[in-house]
């Protein structure tokens, strides 16, 4: 089972910021925080990852909590291709069996 | 263009017709996953392989087999298809050191009736 919970859903504006939440209260210390998002049964897309400090990279933002129990992805200026479910997944970097939960669906209006 | 590749795309089939879904990745990545994603049930990882001539099982290998014979093939093998295979299935592949940063193919659309 998941060890990440997410909202089933959120709505966003074309062009405002989206904030997806994850908690991750049971993360062990040497585990990260992964991001992926599926458009529509497409093949999942990774996003981002962090262990304990923010990061950004030309998809998104994500903010994690200083203790670690909790983190956010940020999509600064969403669009309508951002319509998708976003998974928050935790992790340890020898393992590569990806646990998905429900995720978030994510719908962008124009 | 680095992908991973799978075929075919769509595949309707019937019960106990041996059947293979290929997957090949040009990443030359050592790590490889077949995972089927069905409806409230999510996204859950069948078998996996470290790299070539090493395999093991996920969370749902049953009815399933898999072969790693070159590092950039990774067959998913039914031997005997049933109705509860009836799936969407997906292949990703990543680099042995950051083997949670996963590539994904397109995914392949299976009905077996």
């Amino acid at each position: 089972d998941a060890k990440t919970t997410q909202p089933p859903s959120m709505d966003c504006a074309e062009g405002r910021a989206a904030n997806l939440p994850c908690n991750h209260s049971t993360i062990s210390g040497n585990e990260y925080v992964y991001w992926y998002r599926q458009i529509h049964s497409q093949g999942p897309q990774y996003i981002i990852h962090g262990l304990k400090n923010n990061e950004t990279n030309e998809m998104a933002s994500l903010i994690i909590t200083e203790d670690r129990k909790s983190s956010t992805l940020i999509l600064p200026h969403a669009t309508l291709r951002d319509t998708a479910v976003y998974y928050c997944i935790e992790g340890g970097t020898s393992y590569g069996k990806l646990t998905f939960g429900q995720g978030t669906i994510l719908t962008v209006h124009p | 263009e680095a992908q991973v590749t799978q075929n075919p795309r769509y595949l309707i089939t019937v019960t106990g017709k041996k059947l293979t879904v290929t997957c090949s990745q040009n990443m030359n990545h050592e790590y490889m996953s077949w995972y089927r994603q069905d409806p409230g049930l999510g996204l859950r990882q069948i078998y996996y392989s470290m790299n070539v001539e090493v395999t093991d099982k996920g969370d749902v290998p049953e009815g399933y087999k898999v072969s790693r014979k070159e590092k950039r093939n990774f067959p998913l093998i039914l031997e005997s298809p049933s109705p509860n295979q009836t799936s969407l299935y997906f292949c990703a592949s990543s680099l042995g050191v950051a083997k949670n940063i996963q590539y994904f193919g397109a995914g392949t659309r299976l009905s077996v009736l």
